[in-house]
């Protein structure tokens, strides 16, 4: 079982709706990342958080540390949007060592 | 100001040849870390490089090496390549060595092996 699970793995909307991403993960970790990444490949990151909100134009994210549980919402959805939304989280090791780890991603297709 | 840069962005090697991936950091970042994606999945984390020395690395076996330089760029080497190493190897840069900052991506070099 993958530390980092997201839901769903497939999302369709039409434009304008109200997106939710889900990640849970099961470890105690030190930050979480959203990142985008557009066909072609290039991941862009959306944000780094450790406890509460953060918002940055139509995107907000959330976490919830105790119940070990994140979301992507992005308002106003538009086909722009259409992309791969990755959660990775980074936590220590029992050695004392970092680690990254990624969700496979959610595919986001948004319809005009 | 310049982002990650990567090269090249595509590649094509057979089966037990070597190969090297470059990546120079976004300005005034310190740190790069290295990531294999194979079709379809999350990446993985394979090593990052911090004062010109591997900090932490993934589950990945000794075929894959890296180096960083005085400059912090960073190449990416990997041995014995085998058609299971096919994916986009993308590099990462952030600040201080730690991956408690946000990583500034490049857009990948994608590796097909025959």
């Amino acid at each position: 079982k993958n530390e980092v699970e997201q839901s769903p793995q497939n999302l369709t909307a039409q434009e304008g709706e109200f997106i939710t991403i889900n990640c849970s993960y099961s470890v105690g970790i030190s930050a979480l990342h959203w990142l985008q990444q557009h066909p072609g490949g290039g991941i862009v990151s959306l944000f780094m958080l450790s406890s509460g909100k953060k918002k940055h134009g139509r995107l907000i994210a959330t976490i919830n540390i105790q119940e070990k549980h994140s979301s992507l919402h992005i308002t106003a959805s538009h086909p722009r949007d259409s992309a791969v939304y990755i959660c990775a989280v980074t936590y220590i090791t029992q050695g004392g060592s970092e680690k990254l780890v990624f969700g496979k991603g959610t595919k986001l297709t948004v319809n005009p | 100001d310049a982002g990650v840069t990567q090269s090249p962005t595509h590649l094509i090697k057979t089966r037990g040849q070597q190969v090297t991936l470059r990546c120079s950091p976004k300005s005034g970042h310190d740190t790069v870390s290295w990531y294999q994606q194979a079709l379809g999945q999350g990446p993985q984390f394979i090593f990052q490089y911090y004062e010109e020395e591997e900090r932490q690395r993934g589950n990945f076996p000794d075929r894959f090496s890296g180096h960083q330089f005085p400059n912090y760029s960073s190449e990416l080497n990997v041995n014995a390549l085998l058609l299971g190493d096919s994916a986009l190897y993308l590099c990462a840069s952030s600040f201080g060595g730690t991956m408690n900052q946000p990583q500034h991506f490049g857009d990948g070099t994608r590796l097909s092996i025959l």
